[in-house]
């Protein structure tokens, strides 16, 4: 079955201290990418890759970074969370140049607190 | 930058029609979207449009596209509870390959 998977689901930590949200995909896409949901603002991306090694910046990309090693995974990390960074995430993938193909993970709803 | 805006919350009776709106700035998206986002869940491509179509009819789903006002809507008919949801437009400008999201509309469907 086609999907992407992100771990953990749900994420309560307290300020400060690292963490790292997982996403995987079983489709081979090529183009991987984070957005938190926050209300009244609907998505905002993070990062986004388009292939192995290549990452790069979206709308709101300060306080994250992102790592793609392998093609099939692209974690977010937060180095040192603060609670304006309460959220819910998502990644998403798709294959290059295809944009109706975009699979949304479950959701990571994370508290910082 | 592209800017999408929506209305935030609709309320409509079972079996009624929903229309949710959407407004943009930039034209340049080749395809315009509707996604469907239900409670915990992520988000679901619904339909899509593209640019060059005034409408387009997917059984209960009618998605107009105004493209001199820039106005894009989505028309379910015979609304269900089962179609309570958040739904997003979202659009490409440009050849940036990036969706840019709407702020959600939240449609409640009574019974």
């Amino acid at each position: 079955e086609a999907q992407v998977t992100q771990n953990p689901r749900y994420l309560i930590t307290v300020t400060g201290k690292k963490l790292t949200v997982t996403c995987s995909q079983n489709m081979n896409h090529e183009y991987m990418s984070w957005y938190r949901q926050d209300p009244g603002l609907g998505l905002r991306q993070i990062y986004y890759s388009m292939n192995v090694e290549v990452t790069d910046k979206g709308d709101v990309p300060e306080g994250y970074k992102v790592s793609r090693k392998e093609k099939r995974n692209f974690p977010l990390i937060l180095e040192s969370p603060s609670p304006n960074q309460t959220s819910l995430y998502f990644c998403a993938s798709r294959r290059q140049g295809v944009v109706d193909t975009q699979y949304f993970g479950p959701g990571t709803r994370l508290t910082v607190l | 930058g592209e800017d999408v805006e929506q209305s935030l919350f609709l309320s409509v009776r079972e079996g009624d029609s929903s229309v949710i709106n959407c407004t943009y700035t930039d034209s340049s998206s080749t395809y315009l979207y509707w996604y469907k986002q239900e409670p915990g869940a992520g988000l679901q491509l619904l339909t899509y449009i593209f640019s060059n179509m005034d409408m387009k009819q997917d059984q209960r789903l009618t998605v107009l596209l105004n493209k001199k006002d820039k106005h894009l809507s989505l028309r379910i008919a015979d609304t269900q509870t089962g179609d309570s949801a958040i739904y997003f437009c979202a659009m490409v400008p440009g050849n940036t390959g990036k969706l840019i999201f709407g702020q959600g509309t939240t449609l409640q469907v009574k019974p």
